[in-house]
């Protein structure tokens, strides 16, 4: 099946830095990805919609200043979380699909802002 | 936007019993997947199955679409099936988006 990567799987960082998620489709072309959140004991929640060549979408209440979403490849969009701060400690998963069916799901990436 | 609502959401079941998850969506779907999380997190995909019945080892699946509803089926239950079992809907209104929208998740413990 197809496969979508996910770097760094844990990241520690102190409140006020900005910590960078990549997320890749490592066989085949993807013009959107998804990132999702998912806080403890809880289920995942839509952030955005990446697009590649163009703006993301964010859904209702995410803060697009705050979370930096860049698709600039086929193969790869970032999720930058700046000014980290502790309530933004999480776990971050990005999807990516091949077409209009199966999405498939990165490992996710475990943030613990300090 | 689509509901998704899934039951019961705890289960606690004995080594080598079956049980049977239940997704139900609120409108119509061009996609549903079931999911099994991990202890570490990661997603495991069980079924791509926006209609019909699928079936891989232990594990079945069958979506109702008309009826707006998914079982998934686990027989002879392992420790190893312990987690969180995930439906997510694609709402077939969302053409354009394709993202899923997760149900609040099974949370099984299989115990020896």
């Amino acid at each position: 099946g197809a496969v979508v990567s996910q770097h760094p799987s844990w990241v520690i960082c102190k409140s006020g830095t900005s910590v960078k998620i990549e997320c890749r489709s490592l066989d085949f072309q993807a013009t959107t990805m998804f990132w999702y959140r998912q806080f403890p004991k809880q289920s995942l929640m839509l952030m955005a919609t990446s697009n590649e060549g163009s703006k993301a979408t964010y859904e209702q209440g995410v803060e697009k200043d705050k979370f930096l979403i860049n698709h600039a490849s086929l193969t790869l969009s970032t999720l930058t979380v700046t000014s980290a701060h502790p309530e933004d400690s999480s776990f971050y998963i990005c999807s990516a699909s091949r077409g209009a069916g199966e999405l498939f799901f990165g490992e996710g990436s475990r943030l613990t802002v300090l | 936007g689509i509901q998704v609502e899934q039951s019961p959401p705890d289960l606690i079941l004995q080594e080598g019993a079956n049980s049977t998850l239940r997704c139900n969506f609120s409108d119509s779907v061009n996609n549903l997947q079931w999911f099994h999380q991990n202890p570490w997190g990661q997603l495991i995909n069980l079924f791509y199955i926006p209609s019909g019945t699928k079936q891989n080892g232990r594990l079945s699946a069958t979506t109702v679409a008309t009826e707006r509803y998914s079982l998934l089926y686990i027989s002879s239950s392992q420790t190893t099936d312990s987690g969180v079992y995930f439906c997510a809907v694609g709402a077939a209104m969302d053409t354009g988006r394709r993202a899923l929208t997760f149900g609040s998740g099974t949370r099984l413990q299989v115990q020896p």
